[in-house]
C-alpha cells in the first residue's frame, strides 16, 4: 500500500531553517508529484509547492516563494522540503502527499503523518 | 487567488441524518473541486475529486455536486465515524487553495 512516512518533529528558533524528509513507498515514486502542505494550528491547508518526482521540475506558491525549496532523492524514494527565515507564524504541521493521477496531481491523494515545527525563541 | 468559504462553520447533526455542506469560490472553478475529510490528529483524507468522482474505497454515501462557483457534499447518512472537519480545495487555478473547513459534530 501506498506510505508517505515523514521526518520528527522539530524546534527552530526564528530566522532558522527546517528541512523536512518524506519517504515513499508502496508505488513508483518516478511516476508521481509529491505535494507540501502547511496547516497551522485550527487553519485551513495552504498549499506551498510540488515537485515532480520523475523530472524534479518544481512549482511554489508565492506566499512561500523565495523561502521554500522542494527537493528529491529518486534513489531514496524521499522528497524534501525546506523551510527558510522561519518566524512563528511558521509554527504549523506540515505534510508531505501525492498528487492524485487522474486530476494532473493537483488534488492530494496519500499523506504522510505530519511534521509539527514550532518555532519558538 | 481564488477564495473558497465554506459554510456553515459547524453542523450539528445526529448519527443517521443526512448532511449538506457548501463550498463557494470567489471565481469559477469549472469541475476542479474537490472535498477531504479530517479528524483530530490525523491527516487530510481525500473524498471526492472533480466535484463527484468519489476517491478509492470511499462509501457511496458521500456524493458531490456543483459547478462554476457553488458546490455541495452530501452525506446521505451519517455514521459515527463521519464526524470530522471537511475541506474543499480548488485546482482550477495555481495556488491550490482550500476553504475554511465544516465542522460536523455530533447533536
Amino acid at each position: 500500500q501506498v506510505q508517505l512516512v515523514q521526518s520528527g518533529s522539530e524546534v527552530k528558533k526564528p530566522g532558522a531553517s527546517v528541512k523536512v524528509s518524506c519517504e515513499a513507498s508502496g508505488y513508483t515514486f518516478t511516476n508521481y508529484v509529491i505535494h507540501w502542505v502547511r496547516q497551522a494550528p485550527g487553519q485551513r491547508p495552504e498549499s506551498m509547492g510540488w515537485i515532480n518526482a520523475g523530472n524534479g521540475n518544481t512549482k511554489y506558491s508565492q506566499h512561500f516563494q523565495g523561502r521554500v525549496t522542494i527537493s528529491r532523492d529518486t534513489s531514496a524514494t524521499t522528497a524534501y522540503m525546506e523551510l527558510s527565515s522561519l518566524t512563528s507564524e511558521d509554527t504549523a504541521i506540515f505534510y508531505c502527499a501525492r498528487g492524485h493521477s487522474s486530476t494532473n496531481g493537483n488534488n492530494f491523494d496519500s499523506w504522510g503523518q505530519g511534521t509539527l515545527v514550532t518555532v519558538s525563541s | 487567488e481564488i477564495v473558497l468559504t465554506q459554510s456553515p462553520a459547524t453542523l450539528s447533526l445526529s448519527p443517521g441524518e443526512r448532511a449538506i455542506l457548501s463550498c463557494r469560490a470567489s471565481q469559477g472553478v469549472s469541475s476542479y473541486l474537490a472535498w477531504y475529510q479530517q479528524k483530530p490528529g490525523q491527516a487530510p483524507r481525500l473524498l471526492i475529486y472533480d466535484v463527484s468522482n468519489r476517491a478509492t474505497g470511499i462509501p457511496a454515501r458521500f456524493s458531490g455536486s456543483g459547478s462554476g462557483t457553488d458546490f455541495t457534499l452530501t452525506i446521505s447518512s451519517l455514521e459515527p465515524e463521519d464526524f470530522a472537519v471537511y475541506y474543499c480545495q480548488q485546482r482550477s487555478i495555481w495556488p491550490l487553495t482550500f476553504g475554511g473547513g465544516t465542522k460536523v459534530e455530533i447533536k
